[in-house]
């Protein structure tokens, strides 16, 4: 089955930084990532996906690449506020089939933005 | 429009009681999922329903049953709860999007503690 392996587990960054998380991903037949942001006991929210036939995509200060024929993809969050401090998770899904839907979720990376 | 509900938000159990967690979706999505979160683990899939009428097994099944009682609601049951089921259970449900991909939202989640 599908592996998702993102990295780094933690990491800090000043205010108004970028921070990068990088996901890499074991199924070539994967075309749907989406990423995720939890904050301290909250639930997972969706923060921006993107599909395989799409190389890049933006929304306001995140970002999310994709790198098909190297199976990776990662999330860029320019000018950091302390509010982007949480846990981010990526994921990658596979149509058809009993996969059909269902994500398998990289372990996390927690996200500390220092004012 | 409520989303995704869960109940109960919190639960203290011994060893070998037995317990429902509830979860029920006002979207009119197809699919439901539920996934325990443990500390470095990420989110790992127990169950899941792509439809009314079916359940097929996640990545860590064992120990759990599900019901998927009607479109709106899919419960996941521990038969003899075990300490190593002391988790955050989290249940969500998605949609098909319009590029084909399934967008899964999540309930608030369960704090589950077993003694």
């Amino acid at each position: 089955g599908e592996n998702v392996e993102q990295h780094p587990s933690t990491l800090s960054v000043q205010e108004g930084d970028s921070a990068v998380i990088k996901c890499t991903y074991s199924d070539s037949a994967s075309n749907y990532f989406p990423w995720y942001k939890q904050e301290l006991g909250k639930r997972p929210q969706l923060i921006i996906d993107i599909r395989s036939n799409v190389g890049e995509k933006k929304d306001q200060r995140i970002a999310v690449t994709l790198n098909k024929t190297a199976k990776h993809f990662s999330l860029h969050i320019t000018e950091t506020q302390p509010e982007d401090s949480a846990v981010y998770f990526c994921a990658g899904s596979r149509p058809g089939g009993t996969s059909y839907g269902k994500l398998t979720f990289g372990q996390g990376t927690i996200l500390t933005v220092h004012p | 429009n409520a989303g995704v509900t869960q109940t109960p938000k919190f639960q203290v159990l011994k060893t070998g009681q037995s317990m429902t967690l509830q979860c029920a979706q006002d979207m009119n999505h197809n699919s439901m999922y539920w996934y325990r979160q443990d500390p470095g683990m990420g989110l790992r899939l127990i169950y899941y329903s792509a439809s009314e009428g079916t359940t097929d097994k996640g990545e860590v099944p064992n120990g759990y049953n599900v019901s998927r009682l009607n479109k709106r609601e899919f419960s996941l049951r521990l038969e003899s709860a075990a300490p190593s089921q002391t988790s955050v259970y989290f249940c969500a449900s998605s949609y098909l999007g319009l590029a084909g991909q399934e967008t899964q939202y999540f309930g608030p989640g369960t704090r589950l503690l077993v003694l």
